[in-house]
Order: C-alpha cells, then sequence, then structure tokens
C-alpha cells in the first residue's frame, strides 16, 4: 500500500481558494487517488478520486501530475463550512482496503 | 449510496466489561468494514467482514478481542470484549458501495464513541 504524507494542518479565509498537496511517492501503476472529508463527530465521506490529470465535481478539483507522485486537492472559495479533516488515500482499483493517513485539518477563519 | 445506522452512538462503560456495536444497513452489500478513531487521529481498519465467511482482521486486532459477526447483507456488530480505559475510542462501521471511481465509494455510519472508565 503506497504511503501518503499531508500537511497537518492549514488555515484560510472565507473565499479563498485551497489547496492541498498529498505525496505518493511509491504510487503503483494500478492505484487510485481518493480524498474523503470528515467533519467532527461525524463518519469521512467520499469527495473526488482520479487516475491522472484533472478530475473535477461539484465540490472539488483533483490536480495529478504526470509522474503522479503527488496529488493536489483543490476547493474553491471556501466556506466557514468547509472545516474538516481532508484525508488522502491511494488504493488499488478492486481493492476494497483502503488506508488512511493522518489527514489535513483545515480551519477556515471568516 | 448507503445509508448506515449505528447503536449505540455513544456509551460509557466499565473496565472489563464488554460492549457490542451494531450497524444496520439500508441496502444489501457486500463488503463491510469496521474501523477505530482514537480521540485526535486518524481511522485504523479493524477488520473487514463479509457475508457468510469469517472476518478478516488487520495486523494488531485480534478476533478474541473485537469478535464480529455478519448474518446477512445488512447487518453487522462488532463487540468491544474485556475493555480497557486504552480502547475509548469511537467506532465506524463502513461499507463499499456505489459506482464512484475504481476503487468505489466507502459510506459510513456516524459512529460510536466509547469511552472506558
Amino acid at each position: 500500500l503506497a504511503k501518503t504524507t499531508q500537511p497537518i494542518s492549514m488555515d484560510s479565509y472565507e473565499g479563498q481558494e485551497v489547496n492541498i498537496t498529498c505525496s505518493h511517492n511509491n504510487i503503483a501503476t494500478n492505484d487510485y487517488i481518493t480524498w474523503y472529508q470528515q467533519f467532527p463527530s461525524q463518519g469521512p465521506r467520499f469527495i473526488i478520486q482520479g487516475y491522472k490529470t484533472k478530475v473535477t465535481n461539484e465540490v472539488a478539483s483533483l490536480f495529478i501530475p504526470a509522474d503522479r507522485k503527488s496529488s493536489t486537492l483543490s476547493l474553491p472559495r471556501v466556506s466557514l463550512s468547509d472545516t474538516a479533516v481532508y484525508y488522502c488515500l491511494v488504493g488499488e482499483a478492486g481493492s476494497y482496503q483502503l488506508t488512511f493517513g493522518k489527514g489535513t485539518k483545515l480551519s477556515v477563519i471568516p | 449510496s448507503a445509508v448506515i445506522s449505528q447503536k449505540p452512538s455513544r456509551d460509557i462503560c466499565q473496565r472489563g466489561t464488554s460492549l457490542t456495536i451494531q450497524c444496520q444497513v439500508d441496502s444489501q452489500v457486500t463488503m463491510m468494514f469496521w474501523y477505530r478513531q482514537q480521540p485526535g487521529q486518524s481511522l485504523t481498519l479493524i477488520a473487514t467482514a463479509n457475508q457468510g465467511s469469517e472476518a478478516t482482521y488487520e495486523s494488531g486486532f485480534v478476533i478474541d478481542k473485537f469478535p464480529i459477526s455478519r448474518p446477512n447483507l445488512t447487518f453487522s456488530t462488532l463487540t468491544v470484549s474485556n475493555m480497557s480505559p486504552e480502547d475509548s475510542s469511537i467506532y465506524l462501521c463502513s461499507v463499499l458501495a456505489g459506482t464512484q471511481g475504481a476503487t468505489g465509494e466507502l459510506f459510513f455510519g456516524e459512529g460510536s464513541r466509547l469511552t472506558v472508565l
């Protein structure tokens, strides 16, 4: 299983774009990159998943460079409700065991 | 998608006792997982529970301490046995469902917060 490294915490003002980078230097060919969000007293919830280049949905964008050794979750115009812990996971397609790293605690400031 | 209900949502337990956590899913799912999240920490996978077979435990977790049942495709239980204060954690039930991406999407319950005195 590829190990992931993320910043422990980040602060951002409301309305700003937030980019959280995750390093996964030993990612394997069949691995996908997935991001989850966890609010206090709740279980994590899926945000976005990608394999390479760029993926965008209604919540976020995921940028993956060609070497796939890192990925960046981009949250446009954050609000106070985006304050949460964000986890980057790397897992093989078809493998259902996903390992959660330490996550990044994002604090959005008014 | 999947909606997961866990019981109890929280409990305070005495050292040496055991507690069973229930997980009910609103749809039939093959893969169910139990995670532990210690205060201020990330999630750690305890075991994978498939219906009709014994649970598969991760390194550091054993069946005697965390027995799991999976009687059907919508229900599972996790028992925390002979509890000590070190078992104080949030225990989360999770299922693999949906079609998001190549690895699917994990859905989580709200968690069961256990405090052991």
